[in-house]
């Protein structure tokens, strides 16, 4: 069946560090990828997505690469903020539309001034 | 605005009580979800629906139901609550065709069973 295995955290990060959030994935087909974030309280928020491979899905400075040879979408970011403080979840979805999303466990991300 | 609203935020219950967690999407999508989001163990998906009156069992299903009697809302209901069962709850949405459409999700139930 489809899964995805992220990085197991906590990460702590200075401000201004370079951030990366591995993340692989098995599926059959072509899935399509997808990042999200979840701010303390709050529900999850769609960051980015990428629908096949060699897309490049970006937003607020984040950035992932669909790498099908490799099975990856790994999320990077070159300068991060405290602001970015959240747990970002790793997700996957069969073409078919009809199919829920498989999330990874999810790496909380923690920036400090 | 694209909106998944769920009925409460915080709930506390009562070993054997029967609980129901509403949600109402107003984007018209026909498929909503369930999930059940435990620290160490990512997001866990309990039920979904592609239509009204139709349901397809998740990953842990047991102990729990679903009802959607109505395109915008889909109810969780749990029989009979456990103290394992205290969890964050989240609800989500998507439209209905390619798989290249993210799910837009709520802003989570957190439901403590005493």
């Amino acid at each position: 069946g489809n899964s995805v295995t992220q990085m197991e955290g906590p990460v702590t990060l200075s401000e201004e560090a370079f951030l990366t959030i591995n993340c692989t994935y098995t599926a059959t087909g072509y899935p399509s990828l997808f990042w999200y974030v979840q701010y303390p309280g709050e529900g999850l928020q769609l960051l980015l997505k990428a629908t096949k491979a060699d897309d490049k899905g970006s937003n607020k400075g984040f950035e992932a690469t669909y790498r099908k040879e490799t099975t990856s979408f790994h999320l990077e970011k070159g300068s991060v903020q405290v602001s970015d403080s959240a747990v970002y979840f790793c997700a996957l979805r069969s073409y078919s539309g009809n199919t829920p999303l498989v999330f990874g466990k999810g790496t909380r991300l923690s920036v400090i001034a | 605005d694209v909106k998944v609203t769920q009925s409460s935020r915080y709930l506390v219950k009562r070993t054997g009580e029967k609980v129901f967690l509403e949600c109402v999407q107003d984007m018209d999508h026909e498929n909503m979800f369930w999930y059940r989001q435990d620290p160490g163990l990512g997001l866990r998906l309990i039920y979904f629906s592609y239509d009204v009156k139709m349901k397809e069992k998740g990953d842990i299903p047991e102990g729990y139901s679903v009802s959607r009697e109505k395109k915008e809302r889909f109810s969780l209901i749990l029989e009979s609550a456990s103290t394992n069962q205290t969890s964050m709850y989240l609800c989500a949405s998507s439209p209905q065709g390619a798989g290249n459409t993210e799910a837009f999700f709520g802003q989570g139930t957190r439901l403590t069973v005493v």
